[in-house]
């Protein structure tokens, strides 16, 4: 079974911290996601990449920065953490262009 | 831009069928697909439309019309556990980076 781990499912952080959240997948896939979940608002994509060190911004990088020196592991940071970014945090991998992402089972993260 | 638009909610008698509607516009298209999300779990991948047309899997269909900008997803023989989000998502821009809507919750009632 294609396996997609996030390191903490749930994080309490206080402003101005930094976040570190891992994912590590076990299939090779060549890509691999960050997004964010809030209600009414849907899925919005934060970074994704497409190689090992390869990154591109999504729609609301502001505030985040990644990093995939690993194939099987991508790794979101927040690098000074406002309650704004309250949210769930969910990693997905996938292969080439097939449709079907595989999500983790998510990392809420509130920031008080 | 990109936009994609789905009913907030929609409710369903078990055993019936209830249709979804997921209208988007994007520069780039590379495909629609549709996820499942239960209350505090993961999104599931249910089906994937490249071209025109209607895809079958099991209970589920998923339709895709590229001119009108505009798909649906079908659910057959409704159960209590399809109670769920449904998420619509468009391919775009390569590396199967996907633009979700806001998701529809769908209710199974008795």
């Amino acid at each position: 079974d294609v396996k997609v781990t996030q390191s903490s499912r749930y994080l309490v952080k206080r402003t101005g911290e930094k976040v570190f959240l891992e994912c590590v997948q076990d299939m090779d896939h060549e890509n691999m996601f960050w997004y964010r979940q809030d209600p009414g608002l849907g899925l919005r994509l934060i970074y994704f990449s497409y190689d090992v060190k390869m990154k591109e911004k999504g729609d609301i990088p502001e505030g985040y920065s990644v990093s995939r020196e690993k194939k099987e592991r991508f790794s979101l940071i927040l690098e000074s953490a406002s309650t704004n970014q309250t949210s769930m945090y969910l990693c997905a991998s996938s292969p080439r262009t097939t449709g079907e992402l595989f999500f983790g089972e998510g990392s809420r993260l509130t920031v008080l | 831009g990109q936009s994609l638009e789905q009913p907030s909610e929609v409710t369903a008698v078990e055993g019936a069928i209830v249709q979804i509607n997921c209208t988007y516009q994007t520069s780039g298209f590379y495909g629609l697909s549709w996820y499942q999300q239960h209350d505090g779990g993961a999104p599931t991948f249910l089906s994937y439309n490249a071209l025109d047309g209607l895809e079958e899997t099991g209970r589920f269909s998923s339709f895709l019309s590229r001119s009108k900008g505009y798909s649906y997803l079908l659910l057959k023989e409704l159960q209590m556990k399809d109670s769920a989000s449904y998420l619509c998502a468009v391919g775009s821009g390569g590396y199967n980076k996907l633009i979700f809507g806001a998701g529809t919750r769908l209710a199974v009632h008795p």
